[in-house]
């Protein structure tokens, strides 16, 4: 058990390009959430899938937003034409439905938008 | 609207003290709650969490309790390190493979 991993772990990127984010959770876990941070907030919940189906989308997860767990794996976080207030922390968690609902947290992946 | 509230957001203390972090609810209809603590610029630990059914759990120097009626939470510190600085953040679950809903977190610092 290696833990939740991100890459990459710091993308700095010009407005209006796109960047990919992925994620690995936990292998045994079968759901993998996605949640933002600002500086000095706690993290927001942007979407959550249980296996490969995404079941639950926050109102913050503009349609500039897609994230895909291709196979119920590993899972991609895609922002297009990135604005200046999409600089945060990202945060990918994962968890098993036989367990006591514990999220593990990865280290996230911290996005600078110039 | 369910919201997670934490007091205070800043706190500095002489390395050795006891100290009490709150966090509260406001609907008391919850799964689970945990805590965890982050680093800065880094991802977040988990260090406890309550069962809806519990009122305490403990891991060594750390107690959290439970109070639902009441909507509350407290993270209990004993013997405070400065290896205890970090912010530490609530997190509550109200449903069963659902989202986490967040406090701002405490800013927790331990003065040598």
């Amino acid at each position: 058990d290696t833990g939740v991993s991100q890459n990459p772990r710091h993308k700095i990127t010009k407005r209006g390009q796109n960047v990919t984010f992925r994620c690995d959770p936990i292998s045994e876990h079968n759901r993998l959430y996605w949640y933002r941070q600002t500086l000095g907030q706690g993290p927001e919940f942007l979407t959550y899938f249980q296996n490969e189906a995404q079941l639950e989308k926050s109102r913050l997860l503009s349609d500039r937003f897609s994230a895909e767990r291709p196979k119920g794996s590993f899972s991609t976080l895609e922002i297009q034409r990135t604005e200046q207030g999409d600089s945060a922390m990202y945060l990918c968690a994962s968890s098993s439905d036989r367990g006591r609902e514990t999220q593990y947290f990865g280290p996230g992946t911290r996005l600078l938008v110039l | 609207k369910q919201e997670v509230t934490q007091i205070p957001a800043a706190l500095s203390v002489p390395e050795g003290e006891n100290l009490v972090l709150n966090c509260s609810f406001t609907d008391s209809a919850i799964y689970n709650l945990q805590w965890f603590r982050q680093d800065p610029g880094k991802g977040l630990t988990s260090l406890l969490l309550i069962q809806s059914s519990q009122r305490e759990q403990t891991s060594g120097r750390l107690n959290a309790s439970l109070d639902k009626s009441s909507g509350r939470s407290t993270l209990y510190i004993a013997a405070s390190q400065p290896g205890d600085s970090a912010t530490y953040l609530c997190a509550v679950l109200y449903n069963q493979g659902g989202k986490l809903i967040f406090g701002q977190g405490t800013e927790l610092s331990v003065k040598p």
